[in-house]
């Protein structure tokens, strides 16, 4: 298996374009996961599906972001519009079901918003 | 404020010494995980511990968790230049949904 896909590795874009950040999980994964990492907040937990359904978005910091999953091979992050702020890096991972599971991740698009 | 802190943040050390790395919260865990980050990639799971108490060793590195599954520890003996890389815990609440830690960024010098 390939891993975890994601794309694009590097993104740059001005303020208020639209941002979409695609992921492909690892085949038969039922958990999908969206973090994004920076050095003054470490890696945050920004929304979890598992079946293709989002379960908690809690971690969505606002409106202007937004995640998809409309299969289980294929999950979007867009960010519209887009704010300097929103610089870091994004990383997908998926599990398979079950309790303890491991999280394999992608390695991650470096968005950088100027 | 983070679930999950980590101590020390920066550690750099000399080739051959032992450290410990400390994983906090005031939150109890169904389990925690340690995961080890290059630059350039994402995590890649080290461990997972689920009881509290446990204690898992994978070669050079011995890994606690706490009676009370709030915290845990890494503990690395002889650490080689090959150890070097950014450490995060991860605990999950319920289920698979893990918060990470704020990670230690570990040197080890030749």
């Amino acid at each position: 298996d390939a891993g975890v896909i994601q794309s694009p590795r590097h993104e740059v874009t001005e303020m208020g374009q639209e941002v979409t950040l695609r992921c492909k999980p690892i085949s038969g994964h039922n958990s999908l996961f969206w973090y994004r990492q920076t050095m003054m907040r470490g890696l945050e937990l920004l929304i979890y599906f598992n079946n293709n359904v989002p379960i908690d978005d809690s971690g969505m910091p606002e409106d202007r972001f937004s995640a998809k999953m409309p299969n289980a091979s294929f999950s979007t992050l867009k960010i519209q519009p887009s704010e300097p702020r929103d610089s870091a890096v994004y990383f997908c991972a998926s599990s398979p079901t079950g309790v303890f599971t491991e999280a394999f991740f992608g390695q991650g698009t470096r968005l950088t918003v100027v | 404020t983070q679930l999950l802190e980590q101590s020390p943040q920066f550690l750099s050390i000399q080739e051959g010494e032992n450290l410990t790395v400390y994983c906090n919260s005031s939150s109890v865990f169904s389990s925690l995980q340690w995961y080890r980050q290059e630059p350039g990639e994402g995590p890649v799971l080290l461990v997972t511990v689920v009881t509290g108490g446990e204690v898992k060793k994978l070669k050079r590195l011995t890994f606690q968790f706490g009676d009370a599954r709030k915290d845990s520890s890494l503990h690395i003996t002889a650490a080689q230049p090959g150890d070097t890389g950014l450490y995060l815990c991860a605990g999950a609440l319920t289920g698979n949904q893990f918060y990470f830690g704020t990670g230690t960024s570990l040197t080890v010098i030749p």
